[in-house]
């Protein structure tokens, strides 16, 4: 079985400060995990993900996460929020389970971003 | 253009009504999958799709069917839509090996069951 928890269902930042959106999960086996961002109104698209490579992902606009197996951990981060980031962003991990792809999303997280 | 496309992106319809919404993929992925997306629930899988002819239930499959006999389309079908299926469904598709790769998302279709 797995499971993803996103700590926060809202997080509220000013623009220029750094944003910290927190993803815990657990999981029998090696998990992929990675974060989407969704725009209002608009479809998912992929911000970073993590495949057992470097623990530190770098994603597209700045954002990185941190792997950390020891916290079963992935938050993802920025230094410095943009207008633009205000959105929804998903945690999702990945596994194979007798052959079959097992897929969990997160509940997500409402980035808001004050100017 | 490499995309993943639905239709209708919004419907509205009445209980018991059957109905059916496509997906395709333009970019020969094997893996396809439909999500229900709620308030406060995150995306939950309904099913899923390792190739043709290969499907499987995921976390909330009842009420829904879907079948696979061509590679770039995976539609879903609803034969005697509930108002508790009012939700905004979301269609995606990956590579093979999609444990590892990203899943493109279609742009969402938005149902209304009265």
């Amino acid at each position: 079985a797995q499971s993803v928890t996103q700590l926060d269902s809202h997080v509220s930042v000013s623009e220029g400060t750094p944003v910290l959106l927190r993803c815990n999960y657990s999981s029998s086996y090696s998990p992929s995990l990675f974060w989407y961002v969704q725009h209002p109104n608009k479809g998912l698209q992929l911000l970073l993900k993590y495949t057992s490579a470097a623990t530190l992902v770098k994603g597209i606009n700045g954002f990185e996460a941190e792997f950390k197996k020891s916290e079963t951990s992935f938050h993802l981060t920025k230094p410095s929020a943009h207008m633009s980031d205000a959105a929804e962003y998903f945690c999702v991990v990945s596994v194979l389970s007798g052959g079959y792809q097992k897929v969990t999303f997160g509940t997500g997280t409402k980035l808001q971003v004050i100017p | 253009e490499a995309q993943v496309t639905q239709n209708p992106r919004y419907l509205i319809t009445v209980t018991g009504k059957k109905l059916t919404v496509t997906c395709s993929q333009n970019m020969n992925h094997e893996y396809m999958s439909w999500y229900r997306q709620d308030p406060g629930l995150g995306l939950r899988q309904i099913y899923y799709s390792m190739n043709v002819e290969v499907t499987d239930k995921g976390d909330v499959p009842e009420g829904y069917k879907v079948s696979r006999k061509e590679k770039r389309n995976f539609p879903l079908i609803l034969e005697s839509p509930s108002p508790n299926q009012t939700s905004l469904y979301f269609c995606a598709s990956s590579t093979r090996q999609g444990i590892y790769n990203e899943q493109f998302f279609g742009p969402g279709t938005r149902l209304t069951v009265l």
